[in-house]
């Protein structure tokens, strides 16, 4: 079955800290994978995407994330947290399964940034 | 410009009755998706229309279905409702077709189901 795990309910870090939120993910062939954050009572804003290319991929507000193939990992990062990063962040895979445009989501981290 | 737009923002409804949500996609965007946001929970896919067209269906009941119009707004309805569809309920429309799965979200229709 496809899915997408985020392992972690929160996460804690402190402001100028560097962060990480970490997505694993179930496909088969290669998916697009995604980022998206919600704050409070608010829709999802995209963050950033890969679909191919440099594993590093750079993203809205100083994050960026990591593809990992032999890890079928695609972790957020951002070097330095800042308190308004404090939101609900979403890891997403779209599978190769023909043009449904199907994203799954996984379950949600909580970024608490700390002054 | 105008981003995603969903109507209404808040709605009561009880067990058994109907409901319609709303959507107005970005102008130019023509794949409009619904999600369902449980509390707690990430966003499950429910449709995806593109052109007006079905291209997409997640696993959800008979009981929900949605179309899109010819403006490529969109609208979700949900018969006999049950305690468990309150939830948000997320539009989100698409430039370009429906596999680059960019997509840009309107804020959301929070249903309460008594």
């Amino acid at each position: 079955a496809q899915s997408v795990a985020q392992p972690e309910d929160q996460v804690n870090v402190a402001e100028g800290n560097p962060l990480t939120v970490k997505c694993t993910y179930s496909v088969s062939g290669n998916p697009y994978l995604f980022w998206y954050v919600q704050y409070p009572n608010r829709g999802l804003q995209f963050l950033l995407k890969y679909i191919t290319g440099d594993n590093l991929v750079k993203g809205s507000y100083g994050f960026e994330a990591e593809f990992n193939k032999s890890q079928t990992s695609f972790h957020l990062k951002k070097p330095s947290a800042l308190v308004s990063d404090s939101a609900l962040y979403f890891c997403a895979v779209l599978p190769f399964s023909g043009n449904t445009g199907k994203l799954i989501f996984g379950q949600g981290t909580t970024l608490q940034v700390k002054p | 410009d105008a981003g995603v737009t969903q109507s209404p923002t808040h709605l009561i409804k009880t067990r058994g009755q109907h409901v319609t949500l709303r959507c107005s996609p970005i102008s130019g965007h023509k794949s409009v998706s619904w999600y369902q946001q449980v509390l707690g929970q990430g966003p499950q896919f429910i449709f995806q229309y593109y052109e007006k067209e079905e291209r997409g269906r997640g696993n959800f009941p008979d009981r929900f279905s949605a179309r899109q119009f010819p403006n490529y707004s969109s609208e979700l309805n949900v018969n006999a409702l049950l305690l468990g569809d309150s939830a948000l309920y997320l539009c989100a429309s698409l430039l370009g077709t429906p596999n680059t799965g960019e997509l840009f979200f309107g804020e959301g229709s929070r249903l309460t189901v008594l």
